[in-house]
């Protein structure tokens, strides 16, 4: 996983909570991405940043957001669940454009 | 936008028979990659193609990519119950490192 670390592993929410899945990294990479899957749907982009302080938006960054504030973390919040955000949640770190995943946060959003 | 096409969506094949799945680009690619997810698990990334018409190998596994650099396969021979998952096609986005356009996955399911 190269060092990827994300927690929790499953969650459920209400509709209208709020809540952050923490993403940490031990390999001080600058650049982080969360990505979202959904079945047929592929892994789709949510937010990505390439270093600290820095961030901007995937194609489907409506309903999240995030912050950098040091290298080795890059936590996602939901402000607000939605049942559309049911999803599974992964984030990666990039090593010479290279993907590396965490395992991945199972969200269910009643 | 640039997108990443990936067919088929599933295959079912009895172990032992031949697998293939396509990525198409509608634009040139500087470099694909390809990535599997067993289930229940996390994408792993199997391989990088740079080369116009590049062929790799790992072991049962033969990655391509095209003269054209928009298109690329990974085919499987004699394929066996591990093979099991979904297979992943993925270009950059843009010029900036790190961000990559997914395919949508082939699901491959092997029969024993």
């Amino acid at each position: 996983n190269a060092g990827v670390t994300q927690t929790p592993k499953f969650q459920v929410l209400k509709t209208g909570q709020s809540m952050t899945l923490q993403c940490a990294q031990d390999m001080n990479h600058e650049y982080m991405s969360w990505y979202r899957q959904d079945p047929g749907m592929g892994l789709r982009l949510i937010h990505y940043s390439v270093g600290a302080g820095i961030t901007d938006q995937g194609e489907v960054p409506n309903g999240y957001n995030v912050s950098r504030s040091t290298t080795e973390d890059f936590p996602l919040r939901l402000l607000s669940a939605a049942p559309s955000q049911t999803s599974v949640y992964f984030c990666a770190t990039t090593i010479l454009d290279t993907q590396y995943f965490g395992p991945g946060t199972r969200l269910t959003v009643l | 936008g640039q997108q990443v096409m990936q067919i088929p969506q599933y295959q079912h094949v009895q172990e032992g028979e031949d697998f293939t799945t396509y990525c198409n680009s509608s634009t040139t690619l500087s470099n694909i990659q390809w990535y599997k997810q067993r289930p229940g698990g996390h994408p792993v990334f199997l391989i990088q193609l740079v080369k116009s018409g590049e062929v790799k190998k790992q072991k049962r596994l033969t990655f391509q990519f095209g003269e054209a650099k928009k298109n690329s396969s990974l085919h499987i021979t004699a394929t066996q119950t591990t093979d099991v998952g979904t297979y992943f096609c993925a270009g950059p986005r843009g010029s900036t490192l790190g961000r990559l356009y997914f395919g949508r996955g082939t699901q491959l399911t092997v029969w024993p």
